[in-house]
């Protein structure tokens, strides 16, 4: 069964960088994945497909602020120079038979 | 510029039905899988449902099969969802979503939503 597991929450300085991680599970390994953005009562906002490889596409608009990494199953959202408009929700999706969300993680920039 | 506006949500009674339309411009819709998915208030996202681009292929979520049907009309750039048999935890925010990959299912535009309630 196809699952992704994420922090619920996560927290940074304005300024300094953080990174999220997805965690797809056994046997998964292999699996690219997507990384989406919510702001509160927005629709999410696509920031980037992110490969086995460690090799991503991003969205159109997508600061470079905002880069991807992966290592075995793990997926890596790492967001450089924290702004107070990257506190938001981030959510990660893969695919498989059917489609799967992450939780969710719920960014604070303190 | 590639926008996708929804419409057609609302209060409605346990049991009842309601049609969810996506209006697509900007893009050749034609050429896309589209999707939708849905966010139940406080909750994160769940995939609903996904249509081909000549709207040969559906596929859905478990808990909505049999009750909702996912459409498409290419000659007017519109996606529809059909909602049958409504319940209380089909309360959502619905979503629009064109699929980005050939052979990837993952979301690269998203609407703003429309909220169904479910409610008596």
């Amino acid at each position: 069964q196809l699952v992704l597991t994420q922090s619920p929450s996560a927290s940074a300085s304005l300024g300094a960088s953080v990174k999220l991680t997805c965690t797809l599970s056994s046997g998964q390994s292999s699996y690219a994945i997507a990384w989406h953005q919510q702001h509160p009562e927005k629709g999410p906002r696509y920031l980037m497909k992110l490969n086995s490889d460690g090799s991503h596409s991003k969205g159109d608009g997508i600061p470079d602020r905002f880069s991807g990494s992966s290592s075995g199953a793990e997926r890596y959202l790492t967001i450089s120079s924290l702004q107070s408009e990257d506190e938001a929700d981030y959510y990660c999706q893969t695919w498989g038979t059917g489609v799967v969300f992450g939780g969710g993680t719920k960014l604070t920039v303190l | 510029e590639v926008q996708l506006v929804e419409s057609g949500g609302g209060l409605v009674q346990p049991g009842g039905s309601l049609r969810l339309s996506c209006a697509a411009s900007g893009f050749t819709f034609s050429g896309y899988w589209m999707s939708w998915v849905r966010q139940a208030p406080g909750k994160g996202l769940e995939w609903v449902a996904n249509i081909k681009q000549d709207g040969s292929e559906k596929y859905y979520v478990d808990s909505v099969k049999g009750r909702f049907t996912i459409s498409r009309d290419n000659a007017k750039n519109s996606l529809y969802l059909q909602i049958n048999s409504l319940r209380a935890e089909d309360t959502a925010v619905y979503y629009c979503a064109r699929v980005g990959g050939a052979a990837a299912v993952y979301f690269d535009y998203w609407g703003q939503g429309t909220l169904v309630t479910v409610s008596s």
